[in-house]
């Protein structure tokens, strides 16, 4: 069983167009994460939801809508996108409390290319 | 975020061990110290944490100095599959939620 899934785990779309990824997770955590890595190779948070409220939004551009149906699940919708979006985005989740000492489960993570 | 210094890479024979430094000088009494690795085409995963005594798991141990200043990530035996980035990172108690990545080393692991 995946704890963290993605999909898609590869998405090539045009500049301009608007895409989502999905994530799920089946640990039961109440807290869930959206990373991005680029091309450089950084891994950057992006947002935190805790129970389907948001907690965290590092300066990301109103573009990037993150959405939790429920809290088993975390979607990131991308609009307009453009060629600096082409990266790899991993969602985490973790339980809560989300403390010090907690560790974060990764997704495989979804390689978005903007062309 | 109190910062972290880690060594851009490392190399290490099969079978041996490999001690990953890592400095965090303005490391604080409420921080935990993370070590995460990032396989290739892989999403980071947990390897150990400790905040003032030395840790054991099954990946690895996390051996941490008297001042807490720095720490050194210890894979006993070294394998092919353990070539990866480590990250050392910082996570204050406190609602932080997030994980802050710096560049990590590159271990690569010779057969």
């Amino acid at each position: 069983d995946t704890a963290v899934s993605q999909t898609p785990k590869y998405l090539v779309t045009q500049m301009g167009n608007d895409k989502s990824i999905k994530c799920e997770q089946n640990l039961g955590h109440d807290t869930m994460y959206w990373y991005k890595q680029d091309s450089k190779k950084f891994l950057k948070i992006m947002f935190s939801y805790n129970n389907k409220e948001l907690i965290i939004n590092e300066t990301v551009p109103n573009r990037f809508s993150p959405k939790s149906p429920d809290k088993a699940h975390l979607n990131l919708h991308i609009n307009s996108l453009e060629l600096g979006d082409s990266a790899v985005y991993f969602c985490a989740s973790s339980q809560v409390p989300d403390t010090a000492y907690n560790e974060q489960f990764f997704g495989p993570g979804t390689r978005l290319t903007v062309l | 975020d109190a910062k972290t210094t880690q060594p851009n890479s490392m190399e290490s024979n099969e079978e041996e061990p490999v001690h990953l430094p890592c400095n965090h000088s303005t490391i604080s009494g409420t921080d935990y110290i993370h070590w995460y690795r990032q396989l290739p085409s892989q999403g980071p995963e947990y390897v150990i944490h400790g905040l003032t005594s030395n840790v054991n798991n099954r990946m690895a141990s996390l051996a941490i100095a008297e001042d807490r200043k720095s720490s050194t990530l210890i894979l006993h035996r070294a394998t092919l599959r353990d070539a990866a980035v480590y990250y050392c990172i910082l996570r204050r108690y406190s609602n932080d939620y997030k994980l802050s990545f710096g560049a990590g080393t590159t271990v690569t692991v010779r057969a």
